[in-house]
């Protein structure tokens, strides 16, 4: 059985672009959760999914958006990138919200010039 | 916003030696904690997730005990080896099960 996946592993913008990170759970799973990881730190919470709605949002500016859809899989979007946007993205799925064990990929790698 | 804190930063060991390390997190509004072990490259993988004032969890060579009334946590490994080598992230679970927030990892390395 496959984990969770990310695509693409790594990705090189330009400041202002836009992005588009994209997340396929474990099969079963129907929660997707966003984090992102600055060297050095602990991930940090963006965004979390459950049964296609948003149900927990981190302290990150409107340009972050995400949307979860009927498979389960997550798209996690960045409008006017800035070079504080560089750091690693990593998804995880669980079996629902809630105290449960989360399974997380591998993550994607952004960077921003 | 909870604030997780772990210790120490950085852990250097020989092999067959035993570690632990802390992880402490406001004791108000507790709902869960989870640990996960972090490789380079690779993903975060999870090790335990503990509820309860008290829980004891082992896997193999690596234990962990919780203390829900003073907010801390310990990771306990016991005989490191090389493969061990890698960062250990604590992380708390909200009340309302909707985000882990987590502390900023032990980075143990086991020298052959």
């Amino acid at each position: 059985d496959a984990g969770v996946t990310q695509s693409p592993t790594h990705l090189i913008k330009t400041r202002g672009q836009h992005v588009t990170l994209r997340c396929s759970p474990i099969s079963g799973h129907k929660s997707v959760s966003w984090y992102q990881q600055v060297l050095g730190q602990g991930p940090q919470f963006i965004f979390q999914y459950y049964e296609k709605e948003e149900r927990g949002r981190g302290n990150f500016p409107d340009r972050f958006s995400a949307r979860q859809f009927p498979n389960y899989s997550s798209e996690l979007n960045v409008n006017a990138l800035l070079l504080g946007d560089s750091a690693l993205y990593l998804c995880a799925s669980s079996v629902r919200q809630g105290n449960y064990g989360y399974t997380f990929g591998s993550g994607t790698r952004l960077t921003v010039v | 916003i909870l604030n997780v804190e772990q210790s120490p930063q950085s852990l250097h060991v020989q092999e067959g030696d035993s570690t632990n390390f802390t992880c402490s997190f406001p004791s108000s509004n507790f709902y869960a904690l989870h640990w996960y072990r972090w490789e380079t490259a690779k993903s975060p993988e999870a090790l335990f997730v503990m509820t309860l004032n008290g829980d004891e969890k082992k896997k193999g060579r690596i234990s962990a005990t919780l203390n829900t009334k003073e907010g801390y946590s310990y990771l306990y490994i016991k005989g490191s080896q090389p493969e061990d080598s890698a960062t250990y992230l604590c992380a708390c679970l909200e009340t309302s099960g909707s985000r882990l927030t987590f502390g900023e990892g032990t980075q143990l390395t086991v020298n052959p």
